[in-house]
């Protein structure tokens, strides 16, 4: 079956720090792979997705490449700020899996000043 | 962007009792509404599919009985916990796709979801 893979958290950055925070993912055939952040209160958006191998999603600053060799697409972000202080979920949906999408645990991410 | 709104945002119950969590479309009309489960620092857990007029699919284990879903109307799905207890407690989350969302997309709008505390 599909199964995705992240960090644990929190990750605790200071403000312009560079962020990375892991994804790897199983499934079979061809998925594509998404971001998602929930921002304290609120639902969960779409930060950046990537639909085929050597994509790159990017939104914000925020970055992942989707690496098939790896089976991984690792976010990153040059200079957090503050306001980047959120949950952010990995995901996959995977054309042979019913439309459905299947996240990651989620990695905490506290920037401070 | 489309918004998704989910209602109550948190509720505390008393073992026994049936709650109820509205999921709401605010801007668009959804004929596909998901419903899912969070465990503290475990991935969001997909509970079933809600379908305008028609019945809910439910994934593998989880209980169709217990959790009751209606989807009346293309704005409006519910999530009715039945005789909740204490290991019913968890955050749901609700999402809906839009319809120009197209097939596989995964640009799903999510709710910002309910905490459900059974004493």
């Amino acid at each position: 079956g599909n199964s995705v893979t992240q960090m644990e958290g929190p990750v605790t950055l200071s403000e312009e720090a560079f962020l990375t925070i892991n994804c790897t993912y199983t499934a079979t055939g061809y998925p594509s792979l998404f971001w998602y952040v929930q921002y304290p209160g609120e639902g969960l958006q779409l930060l950046l997705k990537a639909t085929k191998a050597d994509d790159k999603g990017s939104n914000k600053g925020f970055e992942a490449t989707y690496r098939k060799e790896t089976t991984s697409f690792h976010l990153e972000k040059g200079s957090v700020q503050v306001s980047d202080s959120a949950v952010y979920f990995c995901a996959l949906i995977n054309t042979g899996g019913g439309n459905k999408l299947t996240f990651g645990t989620g990695t905490q991410l506290k920037v401070e000043l | 962007g489309a918004v998704v709104s989910q209602h109550p945002s948190r509720v505390i119950c008393k073992s026994g009792t049936s709650v109820k969590i509205e999921c709401r479309s605010l801007d668009f009309q959804a004929t596909t509404m998901f419903w899912y489960r969070q465990f503290p620092k475990q991935s969001l857990m997909l509970m079933a599919t809600s379908n305008e007029g028609s019945k809910a699919t439910y994934e593998q284990g989880v209980e169709k009985d217990k959790f009751l879903i209606n989807h009346a109307s293309l704005t409006l799905s519910t999530l009715t916990v039945t005789s909740a207890h204490p290991e019913d407690s968890s955050f749901y989350i609700c999402s809906a796709r839009e319809p120009s969302g197209g097939q596989n997309t995964g640009e799903l709008f999510f709710g910002e979801g309910s905490r459900l505390t059974v004493l």
